[in-house]
Formats: structure tokens, sequence, C-alpha cells
């Protein structure tokens, strides 16, 4: 079946760095992928949809220059959390596939900023 | 807009015995699909069970089967013979034309 590899599953990082989250679809070309925040016991909050070659769609409210995305190949999605401050700590997830069959999720990033 | 409302914050069921979890949509769409997702507390998403709209039979997937009412805009699921490995959160989604919507989430506990 369909595999989402998300990179890294946890990450620590000083107030004021960046970090970079990647998804990849390891066994199908993903023109789009999308990318999720989870808050503790919530549900997921849809923060941008990325699409393979163009610019990624944000949602209302998403920061377009605070959450980076880039959508370089067909297998391969980018978050970078710019500036990170410890109000971006929280669980970011991945998916691909499509919205009739259902998509495949990656495993998730904890983001803990300090 | 759409949107997908689980009024269940917190389910329990005892083990071996069979539980359902609500989920209601409202969407003005008539070509849609709904899911039920499992997130247990590894937080791996994962497909339980798929619904087409346009079908009327219910689907079912072993253990897992839905009761789908779509003029009530109903999409409920049950859990038969239920077992430890069955506590998690578990979400409802719509995907119609232009978005996939979560609902807020039900989590279930088994009792041994």
């Amino acid at each position: 079946g369909a595999v989402v590899s998300q990179h890294p599953s946890r990450v620590i990082c000083k107030s004021g760095t960046s970090v970079k989250i990647e998804c990849r679809s390891l066994d199908f070309q993903a023109t789009t992928m999308f990318w999720y925040r989870q808050f503790p016991k919530k549900s997921l909050m849809l923060m941008a949809t990325s699409n393979e070659g163009s610019k990624a769609t944000y949602e209302q409210g998403v920061e377009k220059d605070k959450f980076l995305i880039n959508h370089a190949s067909l297998t391969l999605s980018t978050l970078t959390v710019t500036s990170a401050h410890p109000e971006d700590s929280s669980f970011y997830i991945c998916s691909a596939g499509t919205g009739t069959y259902g998509y495949t999720f990656g495993s998730g990033t904890r983001l803990t900023v300090v | 807009a759409q949107t997908v409302t689980q009024s269940q914050p917190e389910m329990s069921v005892q083990e071996a015995e069979t539980v359902t979890l609500s989920c209601t949509y409202d969407t003005s769409e008539s070509d849609y699909y709904l899911f039920w997702y499992k997130q247990p507390p590894s937080r791996q998403m994962i497909l339980v069970i798929r619904q087409e709209a346009y079908k009327q039979q219910n689907a079912t997937e072993n253990r897992f089967s839905v009761n789908f009412q779509k003029a009530a805009k109903s999409f409920s699921l049950k859990i038969s013979d239920s077992q430890l490995g069955d506590a998690a959160m578990y979400f409802c989604a719509y995907s119609g034309t232009y978005k996939y919507i979560f609902g807020t989430g039900t989590r279930l506990k088994v009792l041994a």
C-alpha cells in the first residue's frame, strides 16, 4: 500500500531558529500533499496544500512567511518553520493521496521550541 | 461550507462488546466521500473505513462497519468484538470538491 515517510519524528530547536520537516511519498507520486497541525487532544487543522511545481495554498490564518512549503518533486514536500517560537510547538502531520480513496498520513513530527 | 461533527468526546466499551461512534456532517454537495480514521497513541493516522456517498450499501471492513444515512447526513462507525488494540482517537472525515475536513474526534477506551 501507499507509504508516506515523514522526518524527523521529533525535533527540539531554540527560539528564533528554523526547522525543516520532510514528507516523502515512497511508492507513489504525489502532485498534492497536505500539511496539518494537531494540538494536544485536538483534531487535525489543515495548514496548507502543497502543489508540486507551484506555490502552496495556505488556509486562512496560516502565516505564509512563517510556514514555508516547498514541493519540488513528485515525491517530496517540505515544511520549514521559520524563526520558530514556543507557540509554534506542536505536532505536524503530512498526508498524500486522493480524497476519493483516503489519504495516507506520515507518522508526524513533534516540534518543541525552547 | 462543509462541517463535520462528532458529539461524543469520549466513549468506553468493554472488551468483546460492540460500540458505535457518531458522526454527522453538513454539505450541499451530492457527491462526496466519508472516512473514519484511527489515531492510536503513536499518533499515526490509519484509515479504518471508507464510504462513497452515491452508494447506499454500508461499507464494512472486518469488525468495522458504518451506518450511512445520507438524508440525515449521518455516518456512524460500529466496532464489533472490541479489542484492546482498538483504543484510540477516532476521527470522522469528509472529502468533497475542495477540502478534506475532520471532525473533532472521539476517544475510545476499551476496558479489559
